[in-house]
């Protein structure tokens, strides 16, 4: 069956550093991969997805994530967070059509 | 424009009544989804329908009903039975397809939030 883990419930970081934010997944095939933002309360906004192809994937408000098949893992990064960035964050996978299985989340506060 | 639209927001029931929260989406997507969200848990998965008049049990469909009797709505009954009702409930949709933009990739309604006081 499919899993996801992401090993930090919460991260804190300082407005202009980097961040990480880690996922790794279990599955047998090639999976779907995929980062989704919510903010509190609020429904899931998609930040990038990996189906194939190169394994650096860019998203949006300057995300970027990278599959590493190696390590069954699909790391989420930004060189240089902003305040609005604080958020809870969703990793997922899944197969094309079977219903995505997401990880429990992490939770981004950002410090001036 | 098209999306997802997920209502009541909020809603409170009282212990022992079936409430029914509604998903109605206009994006002609296929496949339609109700997830739960509870504090630290994740979203885990309630039922699924990926065609009209056929859905699928979830990881959680214990004390839940669902029906989709048109392709655009996939309303979510939470029934007397679920032992633990409150929380944010998120409904998804998605096309599957092979190349076409935005194929596969779910989209997500604003959520609605139950209490059960």
């Amino acid at each position: 069956a499919q899993s996801v883990t992401q090993p930090d419930i919460h991260i804190t970081v300082s407005e202009g550093a980097s961040l990480e934010l880690r996922c790794n997944y279990s599955y047998g095939a090639t999976p779907y991969l995929f980062w989704y933002v919510q903010s509190p309360g609020q429904g899931l906004q998609l930040l990038l997805k990996y189906f194939s192809g190169d394994t650096l994937v860019q998203g949006i408000k300057g995300f970027e994530a990278e599959f590493k098949r190696s390590q069954s893992s699909f790391n989420l990064r930004k060189p240089s967070v902003h305040w609005s960035d604080a958020a809870e964050y969703f990793c997922a996978v899944s197969s094309g059509n079977t219903p995505l299985v997401f990880g429990k989340g992490t939770r981004l506060s950002v410090i001036a | 424009d098209g999306g997802i639209t997920q209502s009541p927001k909020y809603l409170f029931r009282k212990e022992g009544q079936n409430v029914t929260l509604s998903c109605e989406q206009n994006l002609n997507h296929d496949a339609m989804y109700w997830y739960r969200q509870d504090p630290g848990q994740g979203l885990r998965l309630i039922y699924y329908s990926q065609i009209v008049n056929d859905f699928q049990k979830g990881d959680i469909a214990e004390g839940y009903s669902v029906s989709r009797e048109k392709k655009e709505s996939f309303p979510l009954t939470v029934t007397s039975a679920q032992k633990n009702p409150t929380a944010f409930y998120l409904c998804a949709s998605v096309h599957f397809g092979t190349g076409e933009l935005g194929a596969n990739v779910l989209t997500f309604g604003a959520g609605s939030r139950l209490t059960v006081l």
